[in-house]
């Protein structure tokens, strides 16, 4: 069976720090992954996206940046975090046409 | 601009009793629609999902009920169950845009036992 992990589970961080949150996926091949964002009292808003290894959709401007290094590895980064990058951050796989699965998520306070 | 739209941000219901929780759309694009049910520092988890094609899908204690003219779907969950408690996630996609979800922003549903 499929199974999506995520890494840390929570983290606090000054601003200005840099950020790295790990998402991978086991028991699959070549999966469409995404990363999501859910800030405090809002939905959840898609950050990126990849269809394969190096290849990343920015879906909205901002302080962050994805890697895709390995098939089934998904990496959010910043070099300087702002106190606006708070928020839950989840990871997701598409295994079908529509239907997306999440990981268990980050807490990303920025103090 | 919202294309998603979950205007009730909260929802009390009695355990036992039908919960309705309600979602409408905006681009009519869309053509799979889903619900995502989410607990405190969790990861959502789907629920049920329904195409375009469709009016009603049902599994279980869960219904999804879509009325395209009216851009609106809604989620029933009978009977409902405490365990039921937790935000509940709409979300929207349209066939060859890689599959992307376009999110509402959450109803809270809480049941009482």
């Amino acid at each position: 069976s499929q199974t999506i992990h995520q890494w840390p589970a929570t983290l606090v961080q000054p601003v200005g720090s840099p950020l790295s949150l790990e998402c991978t996926v086991e028991g699959t091949s070549n999966p469409n992954l995404y990363w999501y964002r859910q800030a405090a009292g809002r939905g959840l808003q898609l950050l990126f996206y990849s269809v394969g290894i190096g290849q990343i959709s920015s879906e909205v401007p901002q302080n962050l940046s994805a890697s895709r290094p390995q098939d089934r590895q998904f990496i959010l980064s910043s070099k300087k975090l702002l106190l606006s990058d708070s928020g839950f951050y989840l990871c997701a796989w598409r295994p079908g046409r529509h239907e997306q699965y999440f990981g268990p998520g980050t807490r990303l306070t920025v103090t | 601009d919202q294309q998603v739209k979950q205007n009730s941000p909260s929802l009390s219901v009695q355990e036992g009793r039908i919960s309705i929780l309600n979602c409408d759309y905006t681009n009519s694009m869309f053509d799979y629609f889903l619900w995502y049910k989410k607990y405190p520092a969790e990861g959502p988890t789907f629920l049920i999902s329904i195409s375009s094609i469709k009016d009603k899908n049902e599994d279980g204690r869960f219904t999804v009920f879509l009325n395209k003219s009216a851009k609106h779907l809604s989620l029933h969950i009978v009977p409902s169950q405490p365990g039921d408690s937790a935000v509940y996630f709409c979300a929207a996609s349209e066939t060859g845009a890689n599959s992307k979800l376009t999110f509402g922003k959450g109803i809270t549903l809480s049941v009482r036992p």
